[in-house]
């Protein structure tokens, strides 16, 4: 298992409702990508952050927004849901110096009705 | 835009047999890096394999080799010896080594091991 931890592990929520992800770094690690997996697919890139800060962001609306921490932990907040955002969150760290290696958390599954 | 492809949606090999997964990317790129990740159900995602695209010696980690050919855009995933414990969603990723480091996967391919 990675040191990557992600919380909570499922959730359901009601369509228009708002909802926040946690995800918290493997020690040392800098900089957390979220993405997003609908079933059947892979994962697709929502947003990166680095020191506090969004360092790019795929092609997902302004209602997937986010935060890191001092910490280096970070959140996920999806606004106004859909029941297209149903879907398994992953979360993965790495270091700003070795972006090769990411090691992703076990994932959020959030189911929306 | 660079895109990958796996066109085998599911596959099954009996145990200690060699199975090989095909991926194909698309990218104008030159420098960039191409993983294998595993998913079990247990959801997390585990690092397979990685290729350095600037390297042309192949990749090996113990069972799990690579076929690297940059001119086709091809880079398929050899399981030799498949163990019961392969079973997983196979994930093909690329990344440009440069800009935001953020991984484009492929669609998966589910390989299940049979005893």
């Amino acid at each position: 298992e990675t040191g990557v931890t992600q919380s909570p592990t499922h959730l359901i929520k009601t369509r228009g409702q708002q909802v926040t992800l946690r995800c918290s770094s493997q020690s040392g690690h800098n900089t957390v990508s979220w993405y997003q997996q609908a079933l059947g697919q892979g994962p697709q890139f929502i947003f990166q952050y680095y020191r506090e800060e969004e360092n790019g962001r795929g092609n997902f609306p302004p209602r997937f927004s986010g935060l890191q921490f001092p910490n280096y932990s970070s959140e996920l907040n999806v606004n106004a849901l859909e029941l297209d955002d149903s879907a398994l969150y992953l979360c993965a760290s790495s270091l700003r110096d070795n972006p090769y290696e990411q090691y992703f958390g076990p994932g959020t599954r959030l189911t929306v009705t | 835009a660079q895109t990958v492809t796996q066109s085998q949606p599911e596959m099954s090999v009996q145990e200690a047999e060699t199975v090989t997964l095909s991926c194909t990317y698309d990218t104008s790129e030159n420098n960039y890096y191409l993983f294998w990740y595993k998913q079990p159900p247990s959801r997390q995602m585990i690092l397979v394999i990685r290729q350095e695209a600037y390297k042309q010696q192949n990749a090996t980690e113990n069972r799990f080799s690579v076929n690297f050919q940059k001119a086709a855009k091809s880079f398929s995933l050899k399981i030799s010896d498949s163990q019961l414990g392969d079973t997983a969603m196979y994930f093909c990723a690329f990344m440009r080594n440069s800009g935001t480091y953020k991984y484009i996967f492929g669609t998966g391919t589910r390989l299940k091991v049979l005893a």
